[in-house]
């Protein structure tokens, strides 16, 4: 079955960076688009980034770019999101989902809790 | 505030019938396939309709979805007290070129 696990939520400082990962089995990985999903009280859903099977696509939502990057390992099933420069607003949980064949998410990490302080 | 719009909350009694909607405009519902998710406190999302009524193996009948122009619902007949849930629409965006999404329903079965 399917599974995505995401890690390396934490709580950070100001200004600050992370990088989450997330590990995927069940499925062919290196077939299919994968995305960065947020989840805020403040802003419910967001699509923050996404990367297309090869890496040759990549799209960031303005809320983050310049600031996060996505990136992927075929060879080891895993996904990358590294944030700098970390605001506030950037408090969330944090999902990795795949992309199913229109890039809509159709399955979904547990999330891990990203925490920004001041 | 999310770029699709639904009702903050629903309501309905056990073996009610319920429906949630999701607006949106051209360049996204209007023109794209609306997705349906399911998500229970603590847990991820969980797809429940695909391609505006498309249910996923696994989900009851009970759960159906439509599309009509910038709108969609999610209709729930049957309500059962499991159901109680926060229902999120999702749409890609051609303007954006990304998936967006309603701010969620939270359905209470009372």
């Amino acid at each position: 079955q399917v599974q995505l696990v995401e890690s390396g939520g934490d709580l950070v400082n100001l200004g600050g960076s992370l990088r989450l990962s997330c590990e995927a089995s069940g499925f062919t990985f290196s077939h299919f688009y994968m995305n960065w999903v947020r989840q805020s009280p403040g802003k419910g859903l967001e699509c923050l980034a996404y990367i297309s099977s090869s890496s040759l696509t990549i799209y960031y939502a303005d809320s983050v770019k310049g600031r996060f990057t996505i990136s992927r390992d075929n060879a080891k099933n895993s996904l990358y999101l590294q944030m700098n420069s970390l605001r506030a607003e950037d408090t969330a949980v944090y999902y990795c989902a795949r992309g199913d064949g229109d890039n809509y998410p159709d399955y979904w990490g547990q999330g891990t809790l990203v925490t920004v302080s001041s | 505030q999310s770029v699709l719009t639904q009702p903050p909350s629903a309501s309905g009694t056990p073996g009610q019938s319920v429906s949630i909607s999701c607006s949106g405009v051209r360049s996204n519902i209007g023109n794209k396939n609306v997705y349906w998710y399911q998500q229970f406190p603590g847990t991820a999302p969980k797809l429940l309709i695909s391609r505006n009524d498309q249910r996923r193996s696994g989900v009851p009948e009970r759960f159906s979805g439509s599309k009509s122009g910038n709108s969609a619902s999610l209709a729930i007949s049957g309500l059962q007290s499991e159901d109680e849930a926060t229902y999120f629409c999702a749409a890609w965006d051609t303007g954006l070129g990304a998936t967006v999404f309603g701010g969620g329903t939270k359905l209470t079965v009372l």
